[in-house]
């Protein structure tokens, strides 16, 4: 059964650091990783989105990459504004001949607050 | 390009009673996604459907149903609601390439 874990569960920091927020997941057999964000009570944002075959994502502040022998992936964001403030979450989706793409397991998130 | 809907936004049922939720897909993708969202269990994974057949299916009770119609939209039901219930209902979109498009959740509140 695949397990997805993020650390650190919560993490606050001052406007303009760099962070890094971390995932792990149990099968490393996973059709693709996603990172997503969610604000308080709304649905979730695809942020970046790695293939199974790929390394790392970028876009904007956000580079994602992915080490599937190890079960890893990190979200690196740069230079941290108030309005990165949201719940970050980490999913994969199981490999089997692609017929499990639509079925994701989620970490617990990781709730990142910037302040001013 | 229109986005995930779902319908309605917000809810309120009695134990006991069942309720019916709606998703729309982004045109043109096949399968449809459901999720619950808890404080205690986080989010998770209730079933998937493409092209009106349930693929994938989570760990939950059977008073969890769905469907999916011709036009791709899909509804969930839950019978003999419970407290428990409680949760914010998430549809994704899943088109081929693999990546989830979620739509805004129904807010479920079971008194």
């Amino acid at each position: 059964k695949q397990e997805v874990t993020q650390i650190p569960a919560a993490l606050s920091v001052p406007e303009g650091e760099n962070l890094v927020l971390n995932c792990s997941f149990t099968d490393s057999a996973i059709y693709n990783l996603q990172w997503f964000r969610q604000d308080p009570g709304k649905g979730l944002t695809s942020l970046l989105l790695i293939q199974s075959s790929q390394r790392e994502q970028t876009s904007g502040r956000l580079n994602a990459s992915l080490d599937k022998s190890s079960g890893r992936s990190t979200l690196y964001i740069a230079a941290s504004q108030p309005g990165d403030s949201a719940t970050y979450l980490c999913a994969v989706s199981r490999g089997a001949g692609g017929t499990s793409y639509g079925k994701l397991t989620f970490g617990q998130g990781t709730i990142l607050t910037v302040h001013p | 390009k229109a986005g995930v809907t779902q319908t309605p936004r917000y809810l309120i049922k009695t134990r006991g009673q069942q309720v019916t939720l709606s998703c729309s897909p982004i045109s043109g993708h096949r399968s449809v996604s459901w999720y619950q969202q808890t404080p205690g269990q986080g989010l998770q994974f209730l079933f998937e459907y493409f092209s009106e057949t349930q693929r994938n299916k989570g760990n939950f009770p059977g008073r969890f149903s769905g469907r999916q119609f011709s036009n791709s939209r899909s509804e969930m039901n839950v019978s003999t609601l419970e407290l428990g219930d409680s949760a914010l209902y998430l549809c994704a979109s899943n088109p081929t390439s693999g990546d989830a498009f979620f739509g805004q959740g129904t807010r479920l509140t079971v008194v």
